[in-house]
């Protein structure tokens, strides 16, 4: 049972303009929601987190929504940028689970110049 | 800062054969790591959970005997595929965190190509 979905395989977007990745969860008891990227041949790196009690978190170019009644998030890049791209991941957590992340299946990112 | 190193980076080996893979934290101690596996365009799917000095904590459906798991100290974990199969051909990748608080991201190696033939 896959319980972070990521529903787009891949999205193609302009340079400059806004990048919206989505994400969503099954799991209602999910406490925390971070954002990876991930480079070809190279490991996942942490780009921005939110917390469930928030809605919104921002971080220069990044901003993370969280819609609990609707159990989705998305990301936004604004503006993209060519070295934006890359595979995003979503991954979610609770509370009292040792760390434990679930990942959903990453998106593509592709931002042309 | 915060940098986790895999090795190998890639590994063809015959069926049969028992493979080592080391995920090291390298400025930074690593109470917690991490072991995933991920196929082609799917998640990062979590196998087990090391703990520095306790043994390992196995997903459901991940053969502890199949995938031994060792963290002796607070910078090193390793993964051991004892009588690797084709079927084990996979993308593994570790993370490490200094402690379990979900507030404390994750970092992650770049991860080990494993291809049985």
């Amino acid at each position: 049972d896959q319980q972070v979905k990521q529903n787009s395989p891949s999205l193609s977007v302009q340079e400059g303009r806004i990048s919206i990745l989505n994400c969503d969860y099954t799991n209602s008891m999910f406490d925390y929601f971070l954002w990876y990227k991930k480079y070809p041949a190279e490991g996942p790196t942490f780009l921005i987190s939110i917390s469930s009690i928030k809605d919104k978190n921002e971080d220069g170019r990044f901003t993370v929504f969280l819609n609990k009644s609707a159990k989705h998030l998305s990301l936004h890049i604004v503006p993209s940028q060519p070295g934006d791209s890359a595979v995003y991941f979503c991954a979610a957590a609770r509370y009292n689970q040792g760390g434990k992340l679930i990942f959903g299946q990453g998106t593509e990112l592709s931002v042309k110049p | 800062g915060a940098v986790v190193s895999q090795h190998p980076s890639w590994v063809i080996c015959k069926s049969g054969t028992s493979v080592k893979i080391e995920c090291r934290s390298l400025d930074f101690q690593a109470t917690t790591m991490f072991w995933y596996r991920q196929f082609p365009k799917q998640s990062l799917m979590l196998m087990a959970t090391s703990n520095e000095g306790s043994k390992a904590t196995y997903e459901q459906g991940v053969e502890k005997d199949k995938f031994l798991i060792n963290h002796a100290s607070l910078t090193l974990s390793t993964l051991t595929v004892t009588s690797a199969h084709p079927e084990d051909s996979s993308f593994y990748i570790c993370s490490a965190s200094q402690n379990r608080d979900i507030n404390q991201p994750q970092h992650f190696g770049d991860g080990t190509r494993l291809s049985i033939l």
